[in-house]
C-alpha cells in the first residue's frame, strides 16, 4: 500500500499561480495522476506523471521526482472556475493489478 | 460527459436493506473500478474488474459484492446497509495510453441510508 499526503486547503487569488503538493509512499510506484473534482463531481484527469520531470499542460504543470516520493500540481492565472478539489493519486502494483489510490484532496478556493 | 453511465443517481433506503448500483463503462474501455467517497475518507478503492473477472481488492466490507457481466457492465451489492454506508459511489473505466491508465469516472450514486 502506500501513505500519499497532500495539504487539506489552499487559497489563492484570481490571476495568481499556486502549488499543490503531494508526497507518497509506495512499494510499486508506477506512475502519478492528478485529478481535479468541482463538489458534487466525478473528478476528471488534469494530469500524469511517471518519469522524472516537470509535464505542461496548458495553464496546469505537474513535476514529479519519484526519489523524494514528492510531486506538486501548478495552476497559473488563477480563475474562480478553477476552485474545487485536486486529487493525487498514485499508481501501484498491488497482486498484478496497478490500483490507482488517491489522497485525500486538496480544496483549493480562489477569491477575487 | 466522461462516456461512464451510472444509475441511479442518488438512492435513500434504511439500514438493514440492500441496494444495487449499476455502472456501464465507456465503450471499449474492459476495467471498471468501483470507488466511494465519504467526507472524512476521501476517495477508496473498493474493487477491480476487467473484462468480468475480479482482479483487485480494496478495503470492501464483506457486505458488499460486485460483479461485471459479459457486456462489461458491472454492478456493486451493498447489503445489511448501515448508517455509515452513506456515501458518494464512483465508478470508473480506465483507458491504458501515453498518459497512462487514467481513468474516467461516472457522475456517482449518492446513497443516503436512514
Amino acid at each position: 500500500g502506500q501513505n500519499i499526503d497532500q495539504p487539506t486547503e489552499m487559497t489563492a487569488t484570481e490571476g495568481a499561480i499556486v502549488q499543490i503538493n503531494c508526497t507518497y509512499q509506495t512499494s510499486g510506484f508506477n506512475g502519478l495522476f492528478w485529478y481535479q473534482q468541482h463538489a458534487g463531481e466525478a473528478p476528471t484527469f488534469l494530469s500524469y506523471n511517471v518519469l522524472d520531470g516537470l509535464e505542461e499542460k496548458g495553464r496546469f504543470s505537474s513535476f514529479l521526482s519519484r526519489s523524494k516520493g514528492y510531486s506538486y500540481l501548478l495552476l497559473k492565472e488563477l480563475q474562480m472556475k478553477d476552485s474545487a478539489s485536486y486529487l493525487c493519486a498514485v499508481r501501484d502494483t498491488t497482486g498484478g493489478s496497478y490500483i490507482p489510490t488517491f489522497g485525500r484532496g486538496t480544496s483549493l478556493i480562489v477569491h477575487p | 460527459d466522461s462516456g461512464v453511465t451510472q444509475t441511479p443517481k442518488h438512492l435513500i433506503t434504511a439500514t438493514g436493506q440492500r441496494v444495487t448500483l449499476r455502472c456501464s463503462p465507456r465503450s471499449g474501455d474492459l476495467s471498471v473500478y468501483w470507488y466511494q467517497q465519504s467526507l472524512d475518507q476521501g476517495l477508496q478503492f473498493l474493487i477491480h474488474y476487467y473484462n468480468g473477472e475480479e482482479r483487485a481488492k480494496g478495503n470492501i466490507l464483506e457486505r458488499f459484492s460486485a460483479q461485471q457481466f459479459p457486456d462489461l457492465h458491472s454492478e456493486l451489492n451493498l447489503s445489511s446497509l448501515e448508517l455509515g454506508d452513506s456515501a458518494l459511489y464512483f465508478c470508473a473505466s480506465s483507458v491504458h495510453g501515453t498518459e497512462g491508465e487514467k481513468l474516467f469516472f461516472g457522475s456517482g450514486t449518492q446513497l443516503s441510508v436512514l
